[in-house]
């Protein structure tokens, strides 16, 4: 069966830093992957979503993702993190009956 | 219409009460979920419905949980006998593929339900 794995509950940067949240997979069959972003009292939004077609997938809002087979991981990146990127994100791995399995979330917080 | 809808936004329900979650997916969206969200956690999975058809209902916790899209469109979720871990947030989302897992789809705001 598939499931994902989100390393680190509460990441916590600098305005203007680097944004590393990180997700492992499992999955007996090539994965399909994505990243959601969840802002207070809202439902979640796609950031972006892996789907064999490039290993190197670039979202929303200036987010991307590399799809590591050999380490079975799909780490969320950008470069400079803005104030309005602190929300709570979740990675999910498409199961074989079709259904998205999502992470525990990893909260992140953006300090001035 | 533009997103999916979810009502009530809001639901405080007395411990045994039934209650009745409403969403409306994108016009046209023949996928639709379920999903149940606890505090600080992760979404969890509870049904799917691909038209009127529900095609797996393996994440309701128990069978005070039913689920019903009688007409294809306008879903309803609803628990029996209320109970405190009944808390949630309970999601809903849509998609127009049949294989929506391939693409993703697209959620609700959510309809919070305190159990007291």
């Amino acid at each position: 069966a598939q499931s994902v794995t989100q390393l680190g509950s509460h990441v916590s940067v600098s305005e203007g830093a680097l944004v590393l949240l990180r997700c492992n997979y499992s999955s007996s069959v090539p994965p399909y992957l994505f990243w959601y972003v969840q802002y207070p009292n809202q439902g979640l939004q796609l950031l972006l979503k892996y789907t064999s077609a490039a290993t190197l997938v670039k979202g929303i809002n200036g987010f991307e993702a590399e799809f590591k087979k050999s380490e079975t991981s799909f780490h969320l990146t950008k470069p400079s993190a803005h104030m309005s990127d602190a929300a709570e994100y979740f990675c999910a791995v498409r199961h074989n009956t079709g259904k998205l399995i999502f992470g525990q979330g990893t909260t992140l917080q953006v300090k001035p | 219409g533009a997103g999916v809808s979810q009502s009530p936004r809001y639901k405080v329900a007395k411990r045994g009460q039934d209650v009745a979650l409403r969403c409306d997916p994108i016009s046209g969206h023949v996928s639709l979920f379920w999903y149940q969200q606890a505090l600080g956690q992760g979404p969890e999975f509870l049904t799917y419905f691909q038209n009127e058809a529900q095609l797996d209902k393996s994440g309701l916790p128990s069978d005070r949980f039913f689920a019903e899209r009688p007409e294809g469109s306008v879903s309803t979720l609803k628990i029996q006998r209320t109970q405190q871990e009944d808390s949630a947030v309970y999601l809903c989302a849509s998609s127009p593929n049949r294989d929506p897992g391939r693409t993703g789809y697209t959620f609700g705001s959510g309809t919070r339900l305190t159990v007291v």
